[in-house]
C-alpha cells in the first residue's frame, strides 16, 4: 500500500551542525505535508507545512523542501541545538475513502543532538 | 482550553475489559483525528471526523475498535475486550482545515492492559 516513510530511523549530530532529515512518500496525489516533532511523552507538536505547489518554505532555522518529481519531503535544521533532541515525522495529506483526505504519518527519525 | 485535551492520561486495565477515551479538541476545529502510537514507533491512522461528513474508519483494527463524536466536538475511542497488543498510546488531534494547517495533537492516553 501507499505509505510515508523515513531513510534513516536515526541521527546524531552535534551542537552547532546543520541536520537533515528525509522522508519519502509514494502517494502523487498528496498535496500538503507537515513536520512535526514529538519529544519524550508528548504528542507531536507541528513544525512547520508546505503545500505541493511550492519546493521550498522556510521558518525560524527550520527548511522544508519538496521534490515532487521523486516524490521526496527534508526537513533541515540550522544550528542544530540539545533541545531539537526528539523524534521527528513527517506527515502527508492524502485523498482518503468517503472522509475526503486523510493525515498519514511517517515512522519516524530520532534526532540525537550532542553538545 | 487553549489545546486538544485527552483524559484520562493513563489508564491501566485488564485484559477483556473495556476502555473508553476522550478527547476533547480545539474549539471549532471540524476534523479530528485518533491516531495510536505502539512503543518507539510511528503514529498508526484510526478513524478521521470531518464535520458532519460520515467518518473514516478505514483505519480500524478490529471491529473491537469503535468511535463516536457527538456535536461535532468531544470524541470517544471505545476498545471492547481489550487485548495486550491494544496496549499503546493514543492520540488525538483536531485541525481547523486539514488542507490549510495541520492538526494540533493533545498529550495522549497511555493505554496499558495487563
Amino acid at each position: 500500500g501507499e505509505n510515508v516513510g523515513l531513510h534513516l530511523p536515526t541521527l546524531s549530530v552535534q551542537e552547532g551542525d546543520n541536520s537533515i532529515i528525509n522522508c519519502a512518500y509514494s502517494n502523487s496525489a498528496s498535496d500538503y505535508f507537515i513536520w512535526y516533532k514529538q519529544e519524550s511523552g508528548k504528542g507531536p507538536q507541528f513544525i512547520i507545512d508546505i503545500r505541493s505547489n511550492m519546493d521550498k518554505r522556510q521558518g525560524q532555522r527550520v527548511t522544508v523542501l519538496l521534490n515532487k518529481t521523486v516524490k521526496h519531503l527534508s526537513l533541515q535544521i540550522a544550528a542544530t541545538q540539545p533541545g531539537d533532541s526528539a523524534v521527528y515525522f513527517c506527515a502527508e495529506n492524502i485523498p482518503h475513502s468517503q472522509a475526503g483526505t486523510a493525515l498519514i504519518f511517517g515512522k519516524g527519525t530520532t534526532l540525537s543532538v550532542s553538545s | 482550553g487553549a489545546g486538544v485535551s485527552q483524559s484520562p492520561s493513563n489508564k491501566v486495565t485488564e485484559k477483556g475489559k473495556d476502555v473508553e477515551l476522550r478527547c476533547d479538541p480545539i474549539s471549532g476545529h471540524t476534523a479530528l483525528y485518533w491516531y495510536r502510537q505502539s512503543l518507539g514507533q510511528g503514529l498508526e491512522f484510526l478513524i478521521y471526523f470531518q464535520g458532519n461528513s460520515a467518518p473514516d474508519k478505514s483505519g480500524l483494527p478490529s471491529d473491537r475498535f469503535s468511535a463516536e463524536r457527538t456535536g461535532g466536538s468531544v470524541s470517544t475511542l471505545t476498545i471492547q475486550r481489550t487485548q495486550q497488543e491494544d496496549s499503546a498510546v493514543y492520540l488525538c488531534a483536531s485541525s481547523l482545515n486539514i488542507g490549510d494547517q495541520g492538526a494540533f495533537f493533545g498529550q495522549g492516553t497511555r493505554l496499558t492492559v495487563v
